[in-house]
Parts: C-alpha cells; sequence; structure tokens
C-alpha cells in the first residue's frame, strides 16, 4: 500500500526557517517524480515544487522559487522541502504527492498533510 | 486567479447528473496537457478522480466521467449520492509557466 507521511509542520515567525519531510512506503520510491502541494486556509490547490525520479530536476512555483528548497534521499525513501524566508503568504497546509505512474504531470497518491502556520 | 477557472460551486439532488467544467487555454489543456480531476473531503487530502482526461483509477465508481475538447474539460457525475458533496479541483500543465496549474475548486452540494 502507499504510504506518504509529511512532517516538520510548525508555526514560525515571518522571516523564519522550516523544513518539510515527506516519508515514502509501499512503492519503489526510486522511480517516481515527486511534489509538494500546499492549501491555504479556505483556499484551493497550489503547486510548489517538484523533484525528479532521479533528483537531478526541479522546478519551483514563482511565488517560492529562490526561498523553498526540494530535495529527496532514496537511501531513507524521503523528500524534503527546506522553507526559508517565510511570509504569512506561506500559511497553509503542505501535501506531499507522488508523480502518476500513468501521466507523470498527475498527482496519484498525497500524504495527509502537515500545517505551516508563519505569524508573530 | 487560478490558472485553470471552475465554478465556484454546483449542487444537484440525489440522483441527478452534474457537470464541472474548467477552462484553460492555449498554454495547458489547449496545447494537449492532460486534465485531471482530483476529490477533497473537508479536512482530507485531495484523491486522484479522474487522470489522463478520462481515465478513473481502480476503485472510482463509473458515476464520474471525464471528457476533454479544445481548452476545456468537464467532469461529470451521474446518479448523485450524498456522499459525493465535496470539493473538486481540476489540474493540467501550463507550459508557458513552466508549472503546475489547478482550478480554483468546485464544491459540490447535494441537495
Amino acid at each position: 500500500e502507499v504510504q506518504l507521511v509529511e512532517s516538520g509542520g510548525d508555526l514560525v515567525q515571518p522571516g523564519g526557517s522550516l523544513r518539510l519531510s515527506c516519508a515514502a512506503s509501499g512503492f519503489t520510491f526510486a522511480s517516481y517524480s515527486m511534489s509538494w502541494v500546499r492549501q491555504a486556509p479556505g483556499k484551493g490547490l497550489e503547486w510548489v515544487a517538484y523533484i525528479s525520479s532521479s533528483g537531478s530536476i526541479t522546478y519551483y512555483a514563482d511565488s517560492v522559487k529562490g526561498r523553498f528548497i526540494i530535495s529527496r534521499d532514496k537511501a531513507k525513501n524521503s523528500m524534503d522541502l527546506q522553507l526559508d524566508s517565510l511570509r504569512d503568504e506561506d500559511t497553509a497546509v503542505y501535501y506531499c504527492a507522488r508523480g502518476g505512474s500513468n501521466y507523470a504531470y498527475s498527482f496519484d497518491y498525497w500524504g495527509q498533510g502537515t500545517r505551516v502556520t508563519v505569524s508573530s | 486567479q487560478s490558472v485553470l477557472t471552475q465554478p465556484p460551486s454546483v449542487s444537484g439532488a440525489p440522483g441527478q447528473r452534474v457537470t464541472i467544467s474548467c477552462t484553460g487555454s492555449s498554454s495547458n489543456i489547449g496545447t494537449g496537457f492532460a486534465v485531471h480531476w482530483y476529490q477533497q473531503f473537508l479536512g482530507m487530502a485531495p484523491k486522484l478522480l479522474i487522470y489522463g482526461d478520462s481515465n478513473r483509477p481502480s476503485g472510482v465508481p463509473d458515476r464520474f466521467s471525464g471528457s476533454k475538447s479544445g481548452t476545456s474539460a468537464s467532469l461529470a457525475i451521474t446518479g448523485l449520492q450524498a456522499e459525493d458533496e465535496a470539493d473538486y479541483y481540476c489540474q493540467s500543465y501550463d507550459s508557458r509557466l513552466y508549472a503546475w496549474v489547478f482550478g480554483g475548486g468546485t464544491r459540490l452540494t447535494v441537495l
């Protein structure tokens, strides 16, 4: 059974940093691209960052470019998101999602999410 | 402002058919990138409902169907049930933005 479990969400002050993690199990992690998708309170879904199966290619939404860094560790079957220079508008539930096995541009499995609150 | 446009809400009575539209542009749906649909219950993670415009993952009832034409796509739900009440999101890829893009979401209310 595919499982994605996020952790690391917390309350942080504006300008602060946080590191989110996503632990994957139930599938060959090294064979799939992964992404982070976030959802602000009462709002819709927003793609944040992508990392290829090998980890060699990364993409970011303009809203986080230069502030967030996505990475993965194939030995630990995990993916991280380093969040720096956090802003109020980064407050959201952050989901890790697996790139689709049939269509790589889709997300076929999602974690339960981890909450990030940016507030003074 | 979302790149893909969805109606904020739709509603229908049990047993009826409803459709949710998703309108994009020439840099995403119109270019040929597939449209995918997700179902999200309140307080829960999204779940893939339709992938590749019209394909259902294993376990998704055939009451749910997807279609695409030009720069738009639609999700249809037939035989509406109370348990279908949720938020629905369309998603594609935009070649001008180099980004995965979502619609703003549509809340389905079963009357």
